[in-house]
């Protein structure tokens, strides 16, 4: 049973196009994230949400639209794609007072956009 | 948070143990020490975390000097599965809602060597 579950997995689409990502969590966790992780292997931090509200939304194009319809799920909406858009985006959750435990993170799903 | 060192890299043999090594010299008194992998086309694992005292688990164990100015993950038996980019990241305990994500650097990439 899959804590952290993002669908889809692989993501070939064209330049101008809108998509979606899903994620899910099974741990009852309050808090999810959407990091990009890109051709140089460096993950950064998009979004954060927490309890369904955003908290952190860093400099991403606003293009990019996280939903959280719930604590369990928090999808990514990207309109009008570019070429550099491309890369592996990761969803994870956390309880909020995440230096108790650790974080966990979905296996990714890698965007192309060609 | 605190910022860490790492190095860019370390190679080590299969079955013998490795050392990571991680230096966060401005470590403040409530900085927990997170390590975290990620192997080849996955998401990031947790691996330990730890304020003051050593810490073992199934996968590793972490070693925090006295001064808490560094930390050494250890593996007691590399194998081939333990090739990952290894990730040292503190998280404050009092982090406000703007600060729940993890801030990744970029690593050390372990090689095993068969």
């Amino acid at each position: 049973d899959t804590a952290v579950s993002q669908t889809p997995k692989y993501l070939v689409t064209q330049m101008g196009n809108d998509k979606s990502i899903k994620c899910e969590q099974n741990l009852g966790h309050d808090t999810m994230y959407w990091y990009k992780q890109d051709s140089k292997k460096f993950l950064k931090i998009m979004f954060s949400y927490n309890n369904k509200e955003l908290i952190i939304n860093e400099t991403v194009p606003n293009r990019f639209s996280p939903k959280s319809p719930d604590k369990a799920h928090l999808n990514l909406h990207i309109n009008s794609l570019e070429l550099g858009d491309s890369a592996v985006y990761f969803c994870a959750s956390s309880q909020d007072r995440q230096w108790r435990s650790g974080y966990t993170f979905g296996s990714g799903t890698r965007l192309t956009v060609v | 948070d605190a910022k860490t060192t790492q190095p860019n890299s370390m190679e080590s043999n299969e079955e013998e143990p490795v050392h990571l090594p991680c230096n966060h010299s401005t470590i403040s008194g409530t900085d927990y020490i997170h390590w975290y992998r990620q192997l080849p086309s996955q998401g990031p694992e947790y691996v330990i975390h730890g304020l003051t005292s050593n810490v073992n688990n199934r996968m590793a164990s972490l070693a925090i000097a006295e001064d808490r100015k560094s930390s050494t993950l250890i593996l007691h038996r590399a194998t081939l599965r333990d090739a990952a980019v290894y990730y040292c990241i503190l998280k404050n305990a009092y982090s406000g809602a703007g600060s729940y994500q993890l801030t990744f650097g970029k690593g050390t990439k372990l090689s095993v060597i068969p």
